[in-house]
């Protein structure tokens, strides 16, 4: 999975309670973004960062925040889950952005599961 | 707004024949349109990418055909064999950010 880890790769929690998901690399590659994985919906782009304190928002960012303090450390947080964030979520990182040359390389997943 | 749209959902083929998924695009402003391979608890991993200026890309058993004109781009996957079998993402990037399609689970019988 191309020095990255997520963790944790397993969480149940109950509505109403923040949860935080990390993902570090080791790659010190530029780019990182957070995707959640749903049946049918394929992969959605939450948050994305293009640096440290650099971030921006995806298709589906709604009720998630993300920070990256560091090149290595990029953090979502649900700041109140809820039943539809459900899913498994996948980091993903690159050392490019645009004309062509975006291909990232994903975590293996952290599946959460909000009672 | 579903802007990369992905068939079948899923597939079942004989060992050494051809998969064949499909995908269709809306935005013009595309410029890379690659695929990935899921195994089940794993995260994707590109599988084979092609650019807009060209019409067909060829790696191994996996071949990316490309229609511009039609805003269309499909996987082939020649004599397919059960370590296949797993559910492959299209994909089309603008700006860095990638679209998915939905998946296609694909399923090689012995």
């Amino acid at each position: 999975d191309a020095g990255i880890t997520q963790s944790p790769r397993h969480k149940v929690t109950e509505t109403g309670t923040p949860v935080t998901l990390r993902c570090h690399q080791t790659e010190n590659h530029r780019y990182m973004y957070w995707y959640r994985q749903d049946p049918g919906h394929g992969l959605r782009l939450i948050h994305y960062s293009y640096g440290v304190k650099d971030t921006d928002k995806g298709e589906v960012s709604d009720g998630y925040s993300v920070s990256r303090s560091k090149t290595e450390d990029f953090l979502l947080t649900l700041e109140s889950a809820t039943s539809s964030q459900t899913s498994v979520y996948f980091c993903a990182i690159s050392d490019s952005h645009g004309g062509g040359r975006e291909t990232q390389y994903f975590g293996p997943g952290t599946r959460l599961l909000v009672l | 707004q579903q802007q990369v749209k992905q068939s079948p959902q899923s597939l079942i083929v004989q060992k050494g024949g051809i998969s064949i998924i499909n995908c269709a695009y809306e935005n013009t402003a595309f410029d890379y349109f690659p695929w990935y391979q899921q195994f089940p608890g794993k995260g994707p991993a590109l599988l084979i990418a092609i650019r807009p200026d060209v019409s067909e890309k060829k790696e191994g058993r996996f071949t990316i055909s490309f229609n511009k004109s039609a805003k269309q781009f499909s996987l082939h996957i020649m004599d397919s064999q059960p370590g296949d079998s797993a559910t492959y993402f299209c994909a089309a990037a603008s700006t860095g950010k990638l679209i998915f399609g939905q998946g296609t689970t694909l399923q090689v019988k012995p």
